[in-house]
């Protein structure tokens, strides 16, 4: 079955720049999107089709997507950014879509 | 536009159990939708999607042969039926629009709903 992997955690100061990947095998011919999950609350959409925002989510928000990494990357980060985010694609060879594992984003 | 979840509670292992989701504020038949389902303290597992005219439905190998998702579009409701529940399907189910009519490569999952939980014990 197709796996997305993602880092457990990742820590960043306010104000800097945080980056989360996500690791399929060519990921890069997928697309990817991108989950806020705060805790007690249910996931959000950040980004789609690799690099798309909806609206009412920050610029400081961007995505990118190539080979077989797809990145989160989150500018300018904000203590309100701290959650745990998750990458999710389709996979054609099973019909199914799939989660990454998730990565706990810290603001310290 | 929204989507909320309800049916959740408790059940015996091996027992049955009929999540409903209606949606609100858009055309439910023109969008597929899925079921996501996130164990406690764990991440996000997809469990089941269907096509906006319910015509086409896919299942995750681990519920596969056990779950059956459906629609009534009359009444802008999605279904989840459990059966043969064990431990492993404790969760809180999500229900979620997806972008257009087909299930595939192109979509993504907004809104979610707040979710409903289910509890697998004896």
């Amino acid at each position: 079955s197709y796996e997305l992997t993602q880092p457990p955690s990742v820590s960043v100061s306010p104000g800097q720049t945080a980056s989360v990947t996500c690791s399929g095998d060519k990921l890069g011919d997928k697309f990817a999107s991108w989950y806020r999950q705060k805790p007690g609350q249910s996931p959000v959409l950040v980004i789609y089709q690799d690099r798309k925002r909806p609206s009412g989510i920050p610029e400081r928000f961007s995505g990118s997507n190539s080979g077989n990494t797809a990145t989160l990357t989150i500018s300018g980060t904000q203590a309100t950014d701290e959650a745990d985010y998750y990458c999710q694609a389709w996979d054609s060879s099973t019909a199914s879509y799939v989660f990454g594992t998730g990565t706990k984003v810290t603001v310290l | 536009v929204q989507v909320l979840e309800s049916g959740g509670g408790l059940v015996q292992p091996g027992g049955s159990l009929r999540l409903s989701c209606a949606a609100s504020g858009f055309r439910s038949d023109i969008y597929a939708m899925s079921w996501v389902r996130q164990a406690p303290g764990k991440g996000l597992e997809w469990v089941s999607a269907i096509s906006g005219g319910g015509d086409n439905t896919y299942y995750a190998d681990s519920v596969k042969g056990r779950f059956t998702v459906s629609r009534d579009n009359s009444r802008n409701t999605l279904y989840l039926q459990m059966t043969s529940l064990r431990a492993e399907d404790t969760a809180v189910y999500y229900c979620v629009k997806e972008n257009i009519v087909a299930v595939g490569q192109i979509n993504w999952f907004d809104p979610w709903g707040q979710g409903t939980l289910v509890t697998v014990s004896s």
